[in-house]
């Protein structure tokens, strides 16, 4: 059985501060890592999906990186803004086609 | 290109009746995903179809709950007899090609409420 898990579960960051956050997933199996951004009111969207040992990707002030060998992805913010304020969803996706989310990590940029 | 469609985005319905929710996935998308979130907690996952076919339906409840995607028109989402506890936004999402690497697009949601 899958199991997602990220950590911390709620994250108060000062505005201007850079941040980073965790995913952990089970290794085996593993086919690709998702990283979504979902804020207050609206519906998840994708930041990010990586595949390989060593993936990083970028996107203006967030990035992530990816583990595959030991199972884990972290995602950093770079200097926050008070638009970065949402939940961060992680999700793992397997080779039978299943893909499992993360409860996810709420970040709070505070002015 | 329109995204995922979802309506209604509220319905309210008191115990008993019956919840129908609609979900049409992007254009080219033939994968369709539903997730159900309640009150402070992350997204569950209920089932996951193609066209005329329930690939995956290991979240969904055992009674009560059903899914469906016909070969033409929405993805429908059916909640027989609702209960108080199935009051909770429930999503869905669409992709090209269904496998683990593809991202999922996701709808506005339907909030769900029961009386």
């Amino acid at each position: 059985i899958l199991n997602v898990e990220q950590s911390p579960q709620s994250l108060h960051v000062q505005e201007g501060d850079s941040t980073n956050f965790t995913c952990s997933f089970p290794s085996s199996n593993f086919y690709a890592l998702h990283w979504y951004r979902w804020e207050t009111a609206k519906s998840p969207e994708a930041l990010f999906v990586m595949t390989l040992n060593g993936d990083e990707k970028k996107k203006g002030r967030i990035s992530a990186t990816l583990n595959t060998k030991e199972g884990y992805s972290y995602l950093y913010i770079k200097g926050s803004q008070p638009e970065d304020s949402a939940t961060y969803l992680c999700a793992s996706g397997n080779r039978d086609d299943k893909i499992i989310f993360g409860k996810g990590t709420r970040l709070h940029i505070l002015p | 290109n329109a995204g995922v469609m979802q309506n209604p985005r509220h319905l309210v319905r008191r115990r008993g009746q019956e919840a129908r929710l609609r979900c049409s996935p992007m254009k080219g998308h033939s994968h369709v995903y539903w997730y159900r979130q309640l009150p402070e907690e992350g997204l569950k996952f209920m089932v996951y179809l193609q066209k005329e076919n329930i690939i995956d339906e290991s979240g969904m409840p055992k009674e009560r709950f059903s899914a469906e995607f016909p070969k033409e028109g929405p993805s429908i989402l059916r909640i027989q007899q609702v209960v108080r506890g199935d009051s909770a936004a429930y999503f869905c999402a669409s992709s090209p090609f269904g496998q683990g690497k593809d991202t999922q697009y996701f709808g506005p949601g339907t909030r769900l409420t029961v009386l």
